[in-house]
């Protein structure tokens, strides 16, 4: 089963736009991730945030954290058609399994 | 430094047949992990293994094993395949298990006939 849920299951924009999609858990976790993976091919980790950050960021990537709503959102700024990808969040709590999310479909258009 | 390898990286097999699927983490690296990937289910975690042992394991049914070497290798085993075991299979490892960050391979894409 999933641990995670984004939203929205697509999005669609043009070059140079933000992009935001966001994830929904259900139990405690001790940190989230961020992947992309590129049509068919391996999850590319983009950035980590522990469960007592609010906020983090890495290049165009920011990523929040909110607990309370058990939900994250990863925010690309000024996208560009590279990024055209499936994004997907990850949780993890303790030594537990690392559960993927349903995963959004970015398409950047030039 | 060399990433996380899997071969073959395609597959195809027969129903009832059985598949070994291979997984090289990235040197120093000694957990690794194997997901399975198909349109319907999205990513599911199949187990993890730690310096040889098996931490963590999924819901998939008995049909589906793995093991580690002491170099950290893995590999996982499908047997009497089924036409629904056909998925995107991908290993990822890490440095500490589960966290951080996984490092993931380019994936075996195993069709079933």
């Amino acid at each position: 089963s999933q641990q995670g849920e984004e939203d929205p299951q697509a999005l669609s924009i043009q070059e140079g736009e933000n992009a935001t999609m966001n994830c929904s858990y259900k139990t405690s976790i001790n940190n989230l991730q961020w992947y992309r993976q590129n049509s068919g091919r391996g999850l590319v980790h983009l950035i980590l945030i522990r469960s007592n950050e609010r906020e983090k960021h890495s290049g165009r990537l920011r990523v929040t954290l909110d607990t309370s709503k058990k939900s994250s959102s990863l925010l690309i700024t000024a996208s560009r058609a590279a990024d055209t990808a499936s994004y997907f969040c990850a949780t993890a709590g303790g030594y537990q399994k690392v559960t993927f999310g349903t995963g959004t479909k970015l398409q950047v258009i030039p | 430094k060399a990433g996380v390898t899997q071969t073959p990286r395609y597959l195809i097999k027969t129903r009832g047949q059985q598949v070994t699927l291979s997984c090289s983490p990235i040197s120093g690296h000694r957990s690794v992990s194997w997901y399975q990937q198909t349109p319907g289910q999205g990513l599911q975690f199949l187990f993890e293994y730690f310096s040889e042992t098996q931490r963590n394991k999924g819901n998939f049914p008995g049909r589906f094993s793995g093991r580690q070497f002491s170099n950290s290798r893995s590999e996982m085993n499908v047997s009497t395949l089924e036409l629904g075991d056909s998925a995107l299979y991908l290993c990822a490892s890490s440095l500490e298990g589960v966290t951080p960050e996984a490092f993931f391979g380019q994936g075996t894409r195993l069709t079933v006939v």
